[in-house]
C-alpha cells in the first residue's frame, strides 16, 4: 500500500490499555483542532474535533484536550484494540481568518500489540 | 451511501501529459479541497472551493487547476504533469467550513 510516512515517530500500546497520542500546533490564531485516522490503503478518518473555547471534548473511547497556552493538543484513546492500528493525525484551522485550510501534523504511527 | 468519490485510484502517465482526477460527493456539500500527501510532508492543501464557481489557492496549487461548475464534482486538473508531482492526493469535502471534512480514498499518482 502507499507510503504514508517512512519515519513517523510511533507508539506500541498493548491492547486493553489507554493511548495518548500528543500534538503541538503552530499558529496561535488557530481555533479549530480535529483528529484523523488513516489506516493503510485509506484516506483519513474523522475522529473528533475541538474548537478553541472548550479545552476537553469526549466522544465514544475518546477524548481530545487542547491547551492553548502552550498549544498543545492531545488525543486519548481508551482500551486501545487492535483495529486502533494506524497514523493518527491532528490538524489545525481557523473559522475566522481566511484561507480556509486544514494543516495537518506529522502524524503518529499507533501499533497495538495484543 | 455518503461519500466521496474519486477516481482513478492508481495512475501512471508520463511527464507533459494532461490528466484529470476527478472528485465526487454525494452529500450536497459546500465546501471541497484537494490534498497531496508525500512521506515527511504530511498532508498539504492543493485548492479548496467554497462552493460553486468559488475556487482559491492553497498552499501548494503550482502546477495544478480546479473547477467547480457543479457543486457535487470537483476535478483536479494536471495540465503538464511533472515527477514532482508523483503523489497522494485526497479530495475532501464538509457540509461547509469548519464542519467535518470526509476524505476520498485516495489516488496514487506516478509521472514517469
Amino acid at each position: 500500500g502507499e507510503s504514508v510516512g517512512l519515519h513517523l515517530p510511533t507508539l506500541s500500546v498493548q491492547e486493553g490499555d489507554n493511548s495518548i497520542i500528543n500534538c503541538a500546533y503552530s499558529n496561535s490564531a488557530s481555533d479549530y483542532f480535529i483528529w484523523y485516522k488513516q489506516e493503510s490503503g485509506k484516506g483519513p478518518q474523522f475522529i473528533i474535533d475541538i474548537r478553541s473555547n472548550m479545552d476537553k471534548r469526549q466522544g465514544q473511547r475518546v477524548t481530545v484536550l487542547l491547551n492553548k497556552t502552550v498549544k498543545h493538543l492531545s488525543l486519548q484513546i481508551a482500551a486501545t484494540q487492535p483495529g486502533d492500528s494506524a497514523v493518527y493525525f491532528c490538524a489545525e484551522g481557523s473559522l475566522k481568518a481566511a484561507g480556509n485550510k486544514l494543516t495537518f501534523g506529522g502524524g503518529t504511527r499507533v501499533l497495538v500489540k495484543p | 451511501e455518503a461519500q466521496v468519490t474519486q477516481n482513478p485510484r492508481y495512475l501512471i502517465t508520463v511527464t507533459g501529459k494532461k490528466l484529470t482526477v476527478t472528485c465526487s460527493q454525494n452529500m450536497n456539500h459546500e465546501y471541497m479541497s484537494w490534498y497531496r500527501q508525500d512521506p515527511g510532508l504530511g498532508l498539504r492543501q492543493i485548492y479548496y472551493s467554497m462552493n460553486v464557481e468559488v475556487t482559491d489557492k492553497g498552499d501548494v496549487p503550482e502546477g495544478y487547476k480546479v473547477s467547480r461548475k457543479e457543486k457535487r464534482n470537483f476535478p483536479l486538473i494536471l495540465e503538464s504533469p511533472s515527477p514532482n508531482q508523483t503523489s497522494l492526493y485526497f479530495c475532501a469535502s464538509s457540509r461547509v467550513w469548519g464542519e467535518k471534512l470526509f476524505f476520498g480514498s485516495g489516488t496514487q499518482l506516478s509521472v514517469l
